[in-house]
């Protein structure tokens, strides 16, 4: 089973939509979540970090759940400029090093 | 600052060649890594320092692959004997441990083509 798991997509989406998506990890001892963003043909960005509690940034939402081992990206109001691949990331879990693990992306394309 | 900033940015080079990537963090960033990603997958880790030390090493890298951070600054990352299957995208990384906020900074990283 891979550490961390996101449906590869595409989703095709029309402007102004709301899209989710979703990400299972493996380690439970992890203690830190992230969305990083990543544009064709570019090296990824972090897009926000994941808490507990839920977070916004804007129209992204992040949520996670622990005892599920599950975290989700919530986009409203679908910008063209939306379009990229999304990365659910998880730090490793070993104690003093922040080993990041990347899922396989999810991507997304947003049309007029 | 510049950014994260990695040499060459395109390699070609015919099997069982050597080739040697170079980056130069972010300056002041203790924390340099490096990931490979091939085409449809996240970025895969496979090495990390804290300052000159290099503290954990992907199962994935084998005897062929070593890497260095001298003097704490800049990094490389040697492959010995290339075959096809290494053609990726080799992507190198820092952050500064003092802020431990997860955010990684990218170079625009290194793509090798073994023919």
């Amino acid at each position: 089973r891979k550490e961390v798991e996101q449906d590869p997509g595409p989703f095709n989406v029309p402007e102004g939509a709301t899209v989710a998506f979703n990400c299972t990890y493996s380690n439970s001892a992890s203690q830190s979540f992230f969305w990083y963003r990543q544009d064709c043909r570019k090296e990824p960005k972090l897009l926000m970090s994941v808490y507990s509690s839920g977070n916004e940034d804007g129209r992204f939402t992040a949520q996670l759940n622990r005892a599920s081992q599950y975290i989700s990206l919530l986009i409203r109001d679908s910008k063209l400029s939306d379009s990229a691949t999304y990365l659910c990331v998880v730090e490793g879990g070993n104690t003093g090093f922040q080993k990041l693990v990347f899922g396989t992306g999810t991507r997304l394309l947003v049309s007029p | 600052d510049t950014g994260v900033s990695q040499d060459p940015r395109h390699k070609i080079t015919k099997r069982g060649q050597n080739v040697t990537f170079r980056c130069d963090p972010i300056s002041e960033h203790n924390r340099l890594y490096w990931y490979r990603q091939t085409l449809g997958q996240g970025p895969e880790f496979l090495t990390y320092f804290q300052n000159e030390a290099q503290l954990e090493k992907s199962r994935l890298l084998s005897d062929r692959f070593s890497a260095e951070r001298p003097k704490g600054s800049f990094s490389t990352l040697e492959i010995q004997r290339t075959e096809q299957g290494d053609s990726a995208m080799y992507l190198c990384a820092s952050s500064a441990l003092a802020r431990n906020t997860g955010e990684l900074f990218f170079g625009e990283g290194s793509r090798l083509t073994v023919l």
